[in-house]
């Protein structure tokens, strides 16, 4: 099983629909984190979490909202999709002191 | 903005030579890292140098980090088909502790 798991792997959505996206992670690690992948932009941070009760605002948090359930379990929850979100979405996770991080396989959202 | 800006974007070698790519970032940092992504695929790390650090080694892998330029570069050494991917510099943004990513570079290693 893969230690960072991400839900669904792919999803299509429609134009203002709420939608969710889940992280669930075995590695112990304190540190979650959510990521945009758009071609030819890397990697964009949208939200990062310390631990359960402390969330951060990343590069790009406009639009988005997170909720730490659990130390292993940190959701990213699209309000109203818009078509510019359609991106690949990537969860990573790190353990304090050593930013060395794990990731998901990422979900692929496309809102239409 | 990104904190890490990638050179080249793109990378097209054969198979045996070595491949070079290059990263800057603009604040200070505690340590900066290579990942890799195959196609469509998560992030893998491949290697971590600390700021005290000049030179790094892991396998085919060498880093170098000049912290007095704010760049590093990663050298893959007689690449092989299989290292076609793309490779990413990431910093940790000083004491913020949150990673910071690259645009990237995309390498492609013809047989």
């Amino acid at each position: 099983d893969a230690d960072v798991t991400q839900t669904p792997r792919n999803r299509i959505t429609k134009t203002g629909k709420r939608i969710m996206l889940e992280c669930s992670q075995t590695k112990g690690h304190d540190r979650m984190y959510w990521y945009r992948q758009d071609p030819g932009l890397g990697l964009r941070l949208i939200y990062y979490s310390f631990d359960v009760k402390d969330i951060n605002k990343g590069e790009i948090s406009d639009g988005y909202s997170v909720s730490r359930q659990a130390q292993a379990k940190f959701s990213l929850s699209l309000e109203s999709a818009i078509p510019n979100q359609t991106a690949l979405y990537f969860c990573a996770t790190s353990r304090s002191g050593y930013t060395e991080a794990f990731f998901g396989q990422g979900t692929r959202l496309t809102v239409v | 903005s990104q904190q890490g800006e990638e050179d080249p974007q793109a990378l097209s070698i054969q198979e045996g030579e070595n491949a070079t790519m290059n990263c800057s970032y603009k604040t200070s940092i505690n340590n900066l890292q290579w990942y890799r992504q195959n196609s469509g695929r998560g992030l893998v790390h491949l290697i971590l140098i600390r700021s005290n650090e000049r030179e790094k080694h892991s396998g085919r892998l060498r880093v170098t980090l000049d912290t007095s330029k704010k760049s590093s570069s990663l050298l893959i050494t007689a690449s092989r088909a299989a290292d076609t991917a793309s490779y990413f510099c990431a910093t940790d943004g000083g004491n913020t502790g949150k990673l910071i990513f690259g645009q990237g570079t995309t390498l492609q290693v013809k047989p």
